[in-house]
């Protein structure tokens, strides 16, 4: 069965930093594509990010390029976004996802809240 | 970027209703569309994919149709359970990979 667990979501104050990560166990993980989406108190899903399966490419949403980054450790099956400078707006669920086009899998999500 | 407009935004309907969700994209894609289903305080569940495949384990009354930039999302017949937001979201032209921005449905 395939599970992905995410974690280190938290209340952080506006311009701090976060890591979050999602680990996933039940298929090769070094075999997938993965992804990040985030939906914001009562709104709708957003992709975020995300990198192939080797990590050697990553993309980004234009509102988090430059303060986040994506970075996976196969050898450990673990996904995680690196968030510097965060906003208001980045106050969210975040949901990491696998497959490289249709998201097939998602993990429970984990809650980021930006406020001072 | 490609653009994702669902329609209707909210949609009240019964049990046993047939029920139809319509994406359309700002510019062709190519059947590269999956739906899915979110229901509260849950994640995503992919529905289908290829504008028409079904998931694996998804029940045969979801179906998707279309071509070009207008999709569809039929329940042929509603389910206590069906009771949820749909999502669709595009990857013919990545990034970003587009949401549309759902489509409550709600138990008349």
């Amino acid at each position: 069965e395939v599970q992905l667990v995410e974690s280190g979501g938290g209340l952080v104050q506006p311009g701090g930093s976060l890591r979050l990560s999602c680990a996933a166990s039940g298929f090769t993980f070094s075999s997938y594509w993965m992804h990040w989406v985030r939906q914001a108190p009562g709104k709708g899903l957003v992709w975020v990010s995300r990198i192939n399966s080797d990590g050697s490419s990553t993309s980004y949403a234009d509102s988090v390029k430059g303060r986040f980054t994506i970075s996976r450790d196969n050898a450990k099956n673990t996904l995680y976004l690196q968030m510097n400078s965060l906003r208001a707006e980045d106050t969210a669920v975040y949901y990491c996802a696998r497959d490289r086009l249709e998201l097939r899998d998602w993990g429970q999500g984990t809650l980021v809240t930006v406020s001072s | 970027d490609i653009q994702m407009t669902q329609s209707p935004s909210s949609l009240s309907a019964s049990v046993g209703d047939r029920v139809t969700i319509t994406c359309r994209a700002s510019q062709g894609i190519s059947n590269s569309l999956a739906w899915y289903q979110q229901k509260p305080g849950k994640a995503p569940k992919l529905l289908l994919y290829a504008a028409s495949r079904l998931e694996s384990g998804v029940p045969s009354r979801f179906s998707g149709s279309g071509s070009g930039t207008d999709y569809t999302l039929t329940i042929s017949s509603l389910q206590p359970e069906d009771f949820a937001t749909y999502y669709c979201q595009q990857y013919y032209s990545t990034p970003p990979y587009t949401f549309g921005q759902g489509t409550k449905l709600e138990i008349k």
